[in-house]
């Protein structure tokens, strides 16, 4: 069976630094792109960014480029999500997600997140 | 950066009635996009992607339709367990891949 189980919820202040977790299981870790989705409090989903476990290839967002660092360590299977200094503003619920890509004879037929952590909260509050 | 927009944003119905959700994208997307369910306190599920493909274990009263710019999430016969919120997704172009702002199904 397919999982990734997130870190536990943060309470933070402005200004410290958090990162987070997101562990693979029931799949080659490897194989797939892991990306991280946010949900501000009573708002819609916005992607972030995403890392290939593999090789360590990351995208980000131009919303979220040099605001947040993804990476990943295959060897436990995990991948992190992490901010130097934190805004009041990063308060919000974050997902993780596996990106599927599915090819009918090379040819890409869908990108899409077909599993979901079950979020970390991440409370910033002075 | 594409932007996707949905209506209705919110829609009240009963069980048993048919609800069409539609998505529209600012430029042409093929048919890369995607429909999740959210129901609160919850992650967001996969229902559609490739805009009409059904993911595994979906139930099929969820059909999805649509190429280009618009496309359609369609419940054939709401349900109480499909009161939720229904966001469609662009995968077009990644990694500036975006979401919808959402649509709220709720009971009548």
């Amino acid at each position: 069976e397919v999982q990734l189980v997130q870190s536990g919820a943060e309470v933070k202040k402005p200004g410290e630094s958090l990162k987070i977790s997101c562990k693979g299981s029931g799949y080659s870790f490897t194989s797939y792109w892991i990306g991280w989705v946010r949900q501000m409090p009573g708002k819609g989903l916005e992607w972030m960014g995403i890392i290939y476990p593999g090789d360590s290839d990351t995208r980000y967002s131009p919303s979220f480029q040099g605001q947040v660092t993804i990476s990943a360590d295959k060897s436990i299977s995990t991948a992190y999500l992490q901010w130097s200094s934190l805004k009041a503003s990063d308060t919000a619920m974050y997902y993780c997600v596996r990106h599927t890509e599915l090819l009918w004879f090379g040819e890409l037929l869908s990108r899409h997140f077909d599993y979901w952590g079950q979020g970390t909260l991440v409370t910033v509050s002075s | 950066d594409i932007q996707m927009t949905q209506s209705p944003s919110s829609l009240s119905a009963s069980v048993g009635d048919r609800v069409t959700i539609t998505c529209r994208a600012s430029q042409s997307i093929s048919s890369y996009l995607n429909w999740y369910q959210q129901k609160p306190g919850k992650a967001p599920k996969l229902l559609i992607y490739a805009a009409s493909s059904l993911q595994s274990g979906v139930p099929s009263r969820f059909s999805g339709s649509g190429s280009g710019t618009d496309f359609t999430l369609t419940i054939s016969s709401l349900q109480p367990e499909d009161f939720a919120t229904y966001y469609c997704q662009q995968s077009y172009s990644t990694p500036r891949s975006t979401f919808g702002p959402g649509t709220k199904v709720d009971i009548k």
